[in-house]
């Protein structure tokens, strides 16, 4: 199972915002609106950001935003601040599985 | 408040097998679908396996299909990956993960993770 194509690296300046592209297919992420977003901090599980494409958990800042075209998903982070710098993780369902993106690292500069 | 606790993991020979557990709390388990998890050292992450709420309906990664088996004790609150015929591969912090709904729409709490380590 080929994983979801993220890029490995991002990068921005506080304040600023950015947008993390992940790569599938019609057979998962062009399929189906189960797109799923997590953010992993070193040493920590991940945390749910975005499911359902769009929808934010309670909790959430509303700084986190998702959206989906065609086969590919995005994440976008608004005012970015220093605690964002993590790794993130696209998610979708893929015939009766899901399939996890390699990751991006995120760093605030 | 929502609790996930991982047990069961260590050092394992390859051809072995071992059993993780992870106890939840704060929620009514028999409610949500479950999920397991895992990450590589180093890695990203990758799903392994994923059980509906009755414990009715399971799913594998082609990775782990006919090697690890998942299943739940809604009694015990408990839920399950027995792992067999482990592979060096295998190696990773294991997750287990509660689902918002379904098992594939997302996972809303996690387990502090669960090492497990394949190697002779």
């Amino acid at each position: 199972q080929s994983a979801l194509t993220q890029p490995a690296s991002v990068s921005g300046s506080p304040g600023q915002s950015i947008t993390i592209s992940c790569t599938g297919t019609s057979s998962d992420i062009g399929g189906y609106d189960y797109v799923c977003w997590y953010q992993q901090h070193p040493g920590k599980a991940p945390k749910l950001m975005i499911y359902d494409v769009s929808n934010r958990p309670s909790g959430v800042s509303d700084r986190f935003s998702g959206s989906k075209s065609g086969d590919t998903a995005s994440l976008t982070i608004s005012g970015l601040q220093a605690d964002d710098e993590a790794d993130y993780y696209c998610a979708s369902y893929r015939s009766s599985s899901v399939v996890f993106g390699g990751g991006t690292k995120l760093t605030v500069l | 408040e929502v609790q996930l606790l991982e047990s069961g993991g260590g050092l394992v020979q390859p051809g072995g097998s071992l059993r993780l557990s992870c106890a939840a709390s704060g929620f009514t388990f028999s409610s949500y679908a479950m999920t397991w998890v895992r990450q590589a050292p180093g890695k990203g992450l990758e799903w392994v396996s994923g059980i509906k709420n009755s414990g009715g309906n399971t799913y594998y990664a082609d990775s782990v299909k006919g090697r690890f088996t998942i299943s739940r004790d809604n009694s015990k609150n408990t839920l399950y990956l027995q792992m067999n015929s482990l592979r060096v591969e295998d190696t990773a912090l294991y997750f287990c993960a509660k689902s918002l709904g379904g098992y594939a729409r997302g996972y809303d709490y996690w387990g502090q993770g669960n090492l497990v380590t394949v190697s002779s």
